[in-house]
């Protein structure tokens, strides 16, 4: 069964680093793009970028292009999603997701809620 | 970057009616990658439909999806309780993948 299991909910401070992370079972983790999407509260989906974690190619969303920083660890097949220094702005929920780039996002981690505060 | 346009933005039914939801892309793409999910409170998004047409593993066949170019629809039939949610249309061939602002379905 492929899961996406996410990191616990984060209350950081403006100015602080964050790391989340989405780790994958049930399929083979490098073959598959991961996408992040964030939701903030209240409002829609927005895609922040893709990265395939075979040999870590990073795609990011225009808006999201120099905020947010994609990784991967394929020893444990997780995906992380850092920020150097945290904007009240950057609260909400993120997602990661299995699919992209040619493949719909047919698995979803539970999310992960940001609080910057 | 392909910009998606939902409509309508609140959709105010009854169960057993047919919902609606369009949706309009800033340019064609290709209906191979074009996809709509729900979303329920609380809930991570599920995906509906891919290929604009295929009904992803599980869901009912009172869910369908047609459109191709630049214009998408996704049609409920007989709506049921658990269909009162909010749905979100995505292309997801090109980078960066995109998303619709979403059409809420509420109960009238």
């Amino acid at each position: 069964e492929v899961q996406l299991v996410q990191s616990g909910a984060e209350v950081k401070k403006p100015g602080e680093s964050l790391k989340i992370s989405c780790r994958a079972s049930g399929y083979t983790f490098t073959t598959y793009w991961i996408a992040w999407v964030r939701q903030m509260p209240g409002k829609g989906l927005e895609s922040m970028g893709i990265i395939f974690p075979g040999d870590s190619e990073t795609r990011y969303s225009p808006s999201f292009q120099g905020q947010v920083t994609f990784s991967v660890d394929k020893s444990t097949s997780t995906a992380y999603l850092q920020w150097t220094s945290l904007k009240a702005s950057d609260s909400g929920m993120y997602y990661c997701a299995r699919g992209a780039n040619g493949y719909p996002l047919g698995y979803w981690g539970q999310g992960t809620l940001v609080t910057v505060s | 970057e392909i910009v998606l346009r939902q409509s309508p933005g609140t959709l105010s039914l009854s169960p057993g009616e047919r919902a609606t939801l369009s949706c309009r892309a800033s340019q064609s793409i290709s209906s191979t990658y074009f996809a709509w999910y729900q979303q329920k409170p609380g809930q991570a998004p599920r995906l509906l439909i891919f290929g604009a047409s295929s009904r992803a593993s599980g869901i009912p066949d009172r869910f369908s999806g047609s459109g191709s170019g630049t214009d998408f629809t996704l049609t409920i039939n007989r709506l049921e309780p658990d269909d009162f949610a909010v749905y979100y249309c995505q292309h997801y061939g090109t980078s960066p993948l995109t998303f619709g602002g979403g059409t809420k379905v509420e109960i009238k």
